[in-house]
C-alpha cells in the first residue's frame, strides 16, 4: 500500500518562514507535488519535484529526498493569506494516480 | 481558459434520490479525475478516465456510485441512489498527458452535496 504522513497543524507568525514536512511509502514513486486549499475552496498546485533537491516558486519553495521519501515545502515571508490547508501528494508509475495526504493545516497569526 | 467547471456548485437532497455531478475539463486535458473531500477521509480519488476510458475505479465505494465521460468534453458522477454519509465535497481536476503523473492538476471549484 501507500502512506503519506503530515502534520495536522502548524502555527506561525506573519512575516516568518515555515516548513511542512512529508514523509511517504510507496512502490513505483513517480514525484511529490504540493497543493494549497483556502477554506471553501479547491486545491491548487503549488509545486512538484520529481528529482532529488529544490524547487523554488516565488516565496515557495519544495524540496525532495528520494532515498529519505521525504519532503518539505517551505514558506517565507509568511502572509495572512497564506492561512490555509497544505496537502503533500504522490504519484506512481506505470499509471496517472496521485494520492493526497490528510494535509497540514497553516494558521498564520499577526 | 475558464478551467475545470463543476455543476452544480450546492445540492442538497433527500436519501434515496438520484443524484448527478458534471464536469467539464479544460480543453485539451487528456487525464480526467473525480476525488471526494470529507474531514475524515480527506481527499480520496474515485475513479480517473484517460482520453474518455475510465483507467482505475478502484475508489468508488460501491456500486451506487457511476461515472461515464462521452466525450472528452464531459463528464458525469451519478449516486443512485444517495445515502446520507455520501455528502462530501466532490470535486473533479483535469490534467494534460504530457506533466506525467502527479505533476499539477487543476481543479474545479467542487460540488458541496448534502444527502439528508
Amino acid at each position: 500500500g501507500q502512506s503519506l504522513e503530515q502534520p495536522s497543524e502548524v502555527t506561525a507568525v506573519e512575516g516568518a518562514i515555515v516548513q511542512i514536512n512529508c514523509t511517504y511509502q510507496t512502490s513505483g514513486f513517480y514525484g511529490l507535488s504540493w497543493y494549497q486549499q483556502h477554506d471553501g475552496g479547491a486545491p491548487t498546485f503549488l509545486s512538484y519535484n520529481g528529482l532529488d533537491g529544490l524547487e523554488e516558486t516565488g516565496r515557495f519553495s519544495s524540496f525532495l529526498s528520494r532515498s529519505d521519501s521525504y519532503g518539505y515545502l517551505l514558506l517565507q515571508e509568511l502572509q495572512m493569506k497564506d492561512s490555509a490547508s497544505y496537502f503533500c501528494a504522490v504519484g506512481r508509475t506505470g499509471g496517472f494516480k496521485t494520492i493526497f495526504g490528510a494535509g497540514t493545516r497553516l494558521f498564520v497569526k499577526a | 481558459d475558464a478551467g475545470v467547471i463543476q455543476s452544480p456548485r450546492h445540492e442538497v437532497t433527500e436519501m434515496g434520490q438520484e443524484v448527478t455531478l458534471r464536469c467539464k475539463p479544460i480543453s485539451g486535458h487528456d487525464y480526467l479525475f473525480w476525488y471526494r473531500q470529507t474531514m475524515m477521509r480527506g481527499l480520496e480519488l474515485l475513479i480517473y478516465f484517460n482520453n474518455n476510458v475510465p483507467i482505475d475505479d478502484s475508489g468508488m465505494p460501491e456500486d451506487r456510485f457511476s461515472a461515464k465521460m462521452p466525450n472528452a468534453s464531459f463528464s458525469t458522477l451519478k449516486i443512485q441512489p444517495s445515502e446520507p454519509r455520501d455528502s462530501a465535497v466532490y470535486f473533479c481536476a483535469s490534467s494534460p498527458r504530457d506533466r506525467g503523473p502527479n505533476y499539477g492538476y487543476t481543479f474545479g471549484s467542487g460540488t458541496r452535496l448534502t444527502v439528508v
